[in-house]
């Protein structure tokens, strides 16, 4: 079945640590997102990529990092210098027709 | 930067009854979309609507626009219990590869 698989779907990180949040798709979308949301609150768009070796930060990207090499992979990095990353991160893809698929999500947890 | 707005913020009703949803946002949009997102998971597409149409159907779900008054609303007929979960609608301000959020309504459906 085609989707987007997230991993891990738990993640606990001490303070200063760099994590990798893991983002494949196999449905041959050009574009891929990551966002962030927080309780009570809409999605946050941290970075986005329209084609490989390409990305855009979105509002957020301070504090983290992403990289393209393949159409089916997106993984987001967030680093020591993203201060308050205790958050769900979710990661879509699009045909650019509009509608979003959407990963099952990674929860972050600082300790 | 948070285009959509949703109203109410929660919304209990008894399973058969009908649930309506509101979103307004700020500038001239494309499209504007509705997803439903279950407790912990990521979001599902539920129904896309183009700024020159007035009105969408998709099974129990109806979607209305109204550019002029830069809303929306979304009602699903004869609730279930399944339908207990949080919608988010999104527009296309930016451009169709960058979604703009609202804050989402979050609907109980009790037994």
């Amino acid at each position: 079945d085609g989707g987007i698989t997230q991993s891990p779907k738990y993640l606990f990180r001490k303070e200063g640590q760099n994590v990798t949040l893991s983002c494949e798709q196999n449905l041959n979308h050009d574009a891929m997102y990551w966002y962030r949301q927080d309780p009570g609150q809409g999605l946050r768009l941290i970075y986005y990529s329209q084609i490989v070796n390409d990305f855009q930060k979105g509002d957020i990207a301070e504090g983290y990092s992403v990289s393209r090499e393949k159409k089916e992979s997106f993984p987001l990095t967030v680093t020591s210098a993203q201060k308050n990353p205790t958050a769900f991160y979710l990661c879509a893809s699009t045909l650019g027709t509009g509608e979003l698929f959407f990963g099952e999500g990674s929860r972050l947890t600082v300790l | 930067s948070q285009q959509g707005e949703e109203d109410p913020q929660a919304l209990s009703i008894q399973e058969g009854e009908n649930a309506t949803m509101n979103c307004s946002y700020k500038t001239s949009i494309n499209n504007l979309q509705w997803y439903r997102q279950n407790s912990g998971r990521g979001l599902v597409h539920l129904i896309l609507i183009r700024s020159n149409e007035r009105e969408k159907h998709s099974g129990r779900l109806r979607v209305t626009l109204d550019t002029s008054k830069k809303s929306s609303s979304l009602l699903i007929t004869a609730s279930r219990a399944a339908d207990t979960a949080s919608y988010f609608c999104a527009t296309d301000a930016y451009s169709n590869y960058q979604l703009i959020w609202g804050a989402g309504t979050k609907l109980i459906i009790k037994p």
